[in-house]
């Protein structure tokens, strides 16, 4: 069974700093990696979607990276703003055939304060 | 394209009644999800539909649970006998059927048993 771990569970930190959320997982066998955001009260809104093949994507100023071989994965947030605050949750999908596809296993999230 | 679409936002209910949700996809989106979220917790997965049909269901989802989607398109999730312990989000996302597809979600719908 797939468990996702984030750490640290909160961050903060002052405006235009860079910072890293972590997330590992147990199951090597992922296929994807999801990286969410959650404004409170709302929805998630999808940062970047790492495939099974691919190590790291990138959009503007946030980069994620994926090792399955150590069971990890890393959202970096360049110069941070008070606009980033947020929850940050990752999640996987295992590779365990088409009927596990969908079905995210996520982490309980990095809340994020950026302060001005 | 318009996003996920939830309705209602928010619902109060008391305890023992029956409520539904409903869900429309973005269009041609042929996978859809439900997940339950409580406060300070990742969302935890419910079922999901392939088209029509529904592939999976978490033990989770107990008989009082039951989801739909007649037509391929929109979905509902009906919970019957509702109990304080149902209180949560619970949030519908949808993608195209390829594995490599990002899953978007919806804004939620709130849900308060009293």
């Amino acid at each position: 069974k797939q468990e996702v771990t984030q750490i640290p569970a909160a961050l903060s930190v002052p405006e235009g700093e860079n910072l890293v959320l972590n997330c590992s997982f147990t199951d090597s066998a992922i296929y994807n990696l999801q990286w969410f955001r959650q404004d409170p009260g709302k929805g998630l809104t999808s940062l970047l979607l790492i495939q099974s093949s691919q190590r790291e994507q990138t959009s503007g100023r946030l980069n994620a990276s994926l090792d399955k071989s150590s069971g990890r994965s890393t959202l970096y947030i360049a110069a941070s703003q008070p606009g980033d605050s947020a929850t940050y949750l990752c999640a996987g999908i295992a590779n365990a055939g088409g009927t596990s596809y969908g079905k995210l296993t996520f982490g309980q999230g990095t809340i994020l304060t950026v302060h001005p | 394209d318009t996003g996920v679409s939830q309705d209602p936002r928010h619902k109060i209910t008391k305890r023992g009644q029956n409520v539904t949700f409903r869900c429309d996809p973005i269009s041609e989106h042929n996978r859809l999800y439900w997940y339950r979220q409580t406060l300070g917790q990742g969302p935890e997965f419910l079922t999901y539909f392939q088209n029509e049909a529904q592939l999976e269901k978490s033990r989770l989802l107990s008989d009082r649970f039951s989801a739909e989607r007649p037509k391929g398109s929109f979905s509902t999730l009906e919970i019957q006998r509702t109990e304080q312990g149902d209180s949560a989000m619970y949030l519908c996302a949808s993608s195209l059927r390829a594995a490599g597809n990002t899953i978007y979600f919806g804004e939620g719908s709130w849900l308060t048993v009293v």
